[in-house]
């Protein structure tokens, strides 16, 4: 299995939204709506943002969403914010009962 | 509220097996329809799923290391377990482990049913380095 495709950076200022997408194939994100989303911060284990596609967890911000169209996932992080700046990586259910994840973008908050 | 916690050798030698532990605190690691999973990070790179366990024994592994990997549970403890051999300085990491919620659906193409899951609790992770 090969790892998804994610752009290593994306930049936002202050309030604006930023997009990050996450490409992968048939045999894991365009064949099931498992898609989950991580932010990490330097030093930190990764933090479950979005999982199922579009669902966060309890506690996450409502400014994070995420969807997905055929073999692409994208993660939204709308009104940016200072804390926002951080490692995304997108993840996906595979087949085998595998689990493939990104590269990872770095997120910046100009 | 659930808590994992990784243990091991931080420094293991060119060829020697790798061991780590993740002792798992606040929940049961028996609980139906939970996968514990391991994962890595090299210094400076991505995230890298090694394997999975689901709470029913069955073991899934990522193909580029199935031959080294063998992932274990031990109920009585609440700890499960990894074990990669052969190691090289490519292993060099941040191993975490992690816990994996999971769903259960019927897939009519395939006529099986299906146990997607995803990570909600991390542990801190713990740096192991291959090194003479």
């Amino acid at each position: 299995q090969s790892a998804l495709t994610q752009p290593p950076s994306a930049s936002g200022s202050p309030g604006q939204s930023v997009t990050i997408s996450c490409t992968g194939t048939g045999s894991d994100i365009g064949g099931y709506n498992y898609v989950s989303w991580y932010q990490q911060h330097p030093g930190k284990a990764p933090k479950l943002m979005i999982s199922e596609v579009n669902k966060r967890p309890s506690g996450v911000p409502d400014r994070f969403s995420g969807s997905k169209s055929g073999n692409t996932a994208s993660l939204t992080v709308s009104g940016l914010q200072a804390e926002d700046e951080a490692e995304y990586y997108c993840s996906s259910y595979a087949d085998s009962n595998n689990v493939v994840f990104g590269g990872g973008t770095k997120l910046t908050v100009l | 509220q659930l808590q994992l916690q990784e243990s091991g050798p931080g420094l293991v030698k060119p060829s020697e097996t790798l061991s780590l532990t993740c002792t798992v605190s606040g929940g049961s690691i028996s609980s139906s329809s939970y996968y514990w999973g391991w994962i890595r990070q090299p210094p400076g790179k991505g995230l890298e799923w090694i394997g999975s366990m689901y709470y029913s024994g069955s073991t899934y592994y990522n193909p580029s290391l199935k031959s080294r990997v063998t992932i274990s549970v031990d109920t009585s403890k609440n700890q499960f377990s990894l074990k990669l051999s052969s190691v090289t300085a490519a292993d060099t990491a941040v191993y975490y482990c992690a816990r994996g919620v999971s769903l259960k659906y019927y897939d009519y193409v395939w006529g099986s049913y299906r146990y997607p899951y995803w990570f909600d609790y991390w542990g801190q992770g713990t740096l192991v380095t291959v090194s003479s």
